[in-house]
């Protein structure tokens, strides 16, 4: 069963609008972890966040947050204002205790942010 | 700091024949390691995982194989190539605890003809 569901498979925004990225997990482990990463055209992965489950507060860094809501299995990525360099396969992943911690992605949501 | 090399970076290879490819660590000791493949479009999927000298474990039934000779040096194997085993392969490694976010390399995109 797949453990990360990333539904969006494609999204293409223009310049400076705001995306917003879906990812719900399935886990039925009390401790695990959650994680954003940004592979680029060039292929190499880029990590973005972590989060444990035991931290709900949401995060921002700079035109980047994330929405952790543990009540709908959610773990939700939004880019503000986005630019053209933020065009790239963006990945949801999980990793349980239960399962070594071993990272489980999502299939990606390609974003295209045109000019 | 820590560093991962993943070479080569491209390979076009016939069917039938085998395959080496090599990832090595910088900058940590004893680090957990990890091969992924990523099909076309598709997501990525662990084949082998990694967490010291020797110690190997499988998480698809295929034809590659992996192997760690050294603490910081991780190789992806196969005796015969299929068409199937084209995609791109990554190479990441960790740090303890394993719970922490994984470092990638910059990937092989392999080729079977």
């Amino acid at each position: 069963a797949q453990k990360v569901t990333q539904a969006q498979t494609e999204i293409s925004v223009v310049e400076k609008e705001d995306v917003t990225l879906d990812c719900v997990y399935e886990t039925r482990d009390t401790t695990y972890y959650l994680f954003w990463y940004k592979q680029p055209p060039s292929g190499e992965l880029v990590f973005l966040i972590r989060r444990n489950s035991f931290d709900e507060q949401n995060e921002i860094s700079g035109r980047y947050s994330w929405n952790f809501q543990k009540s709908t299995s959610s773990f939700n990525f939004t880019i503000t204002a986005s630019q053209v360099v933020d065009s790239a396969v963006y990945f949801c992943a999980l990793s349980e205790a239960q399962d070594d911690y071993k990272l489980s992605f999502g299939a990606g949501t390609t974003v295209t942010v045109r000019a | 700091s820590q560093t991962i090399h993943q070479w080569p970076a491209t390979l076009v290879q016939p069917v039938g024949s085998p395959l080496s490819l090599e990832c090595t660590v910088e900058g940590t000791s004893n680090p957990n390691l990890y091969w992924y493949r990523q099909a076309a479009g598709r997501g990525l999927q662990l084949l082998f995982y990694s967490v010291g000298i020797g110690q190997i474990s499988s998480e698809v039934p295929q034809n590659l194989s992996a192997s760690r000779p050294q603490d910081r040096q991780f190789i992806l194997s196969s005796k015969k190539l299929l068409l199937s085993d084209s995609g791109f392969y990554l190479c990441a490694w960790r740090d303890t605890p394993r719970a922490h976010e994984a470092f990638f390399g910059q990937g092989t995109r392999l080729t079977v003809v």
